[in-house]
């Protein structure tokens, strides 16, 4: 079956202009997460939601981080004025049924450059 | 605070050799822990995880990993590498449940494993 898709596959953007990547799940997954992973940083969690809530955005890093999830389904991470210490992977996956040992599938990211 | 150090981030074998990954963890509380495998240009790949029961995990691809609660240890192996294993491995661990019910899953920072004719 279909797995997690993520679009644009690359994205190059000028430093301070905003961008939106998108991450369709697989259908029937209730939770949806986003993680970044960056040469400084490594893996990092973002957001998580469970169905259209965003119950935690513990991880986004800045007020110029935000996401939203419509329809139980897509989901799109927005990133406003983009700095350069924005440049990374950004990777959503998602789970049939969250919980603590739950297995997440990821999609293949959004590279994201910003000059 | 729980975290995940992968010990050497570059692991080079001959095909046909022990792969060995490591991987130690910290945890406040017994933990859930993960093995992913990240191939080029790819999202990451669950190989195995362990979360209660039996210690010694078997996986995907051959692989297998085992628990080790007094070494605080989750290391990865396969008896027989191959070429196509060439890829980034990450560790990862989950101690708590997010706000919402999610499982937040701490990384490690990788390993690269190469594997030589």
């Amino acid at each position: 079956g279909a797995g997690v898709s993520q679009s644009p596959s690359n994205k190059v953007t000028e430093k301070g202009k905003d961008v939106e990547l998108r991450c369709d799940p697989i259908s029937g997954h209730t939770a949806l997460y986003w993680y970044r992973q960056s040469l400084g940083q490594g893996l990092e969690f973002l957001i998580y939601f469970q169905g259209n809530s965003a119950p935690d955005k513990s991880g986004l890093p800045s007020d110029r981080f935000s996401a939203e999830r419509t329809g139980g389904s897509v989901s799109t991470l927005t990133i406003q004025r983009t700095q350069q210490e924005d440049s990374a992977v950004y990777l959503c996956a998602s789970s049939p049924q969250p919980g603590r040992g739950d297995t997440q599938y990821f999609g293949p990211g959004t590279r994201l450059t910003v000059l | 605070a729980q975290s995940v150090t992968q010990l050497g981030s570059h692991v080079s074998v001959s095909e046909g050799a022990l792969v060995l990954l490591r991987c130690n963890y910290s945890s406040s509380v017994p933990p859930y822990l993960f093995w992913y495998v990240q191939y080029p240009n790819q999202g990451l790949q669950l190989l195995l995880k362990y979360t209660t029961g039996a210690t010694l995990v078997k996986g995907i691809n051959g692989f297998e990993a085992e628990f080790k609660k007094s070494e605080t240890s989750f290391h990865l192996t396969k008896p027989s590498a191959h070429m196509s294993d060439a890829a980034e491995y990450f560790c990862a661990v989950s101690d708590r449940v997010l706000t919402g019910g999610g499982n937040k899953l701490t990384f490690g920072t990788g390993t690269q494993l190469k594997v030589e004719l």
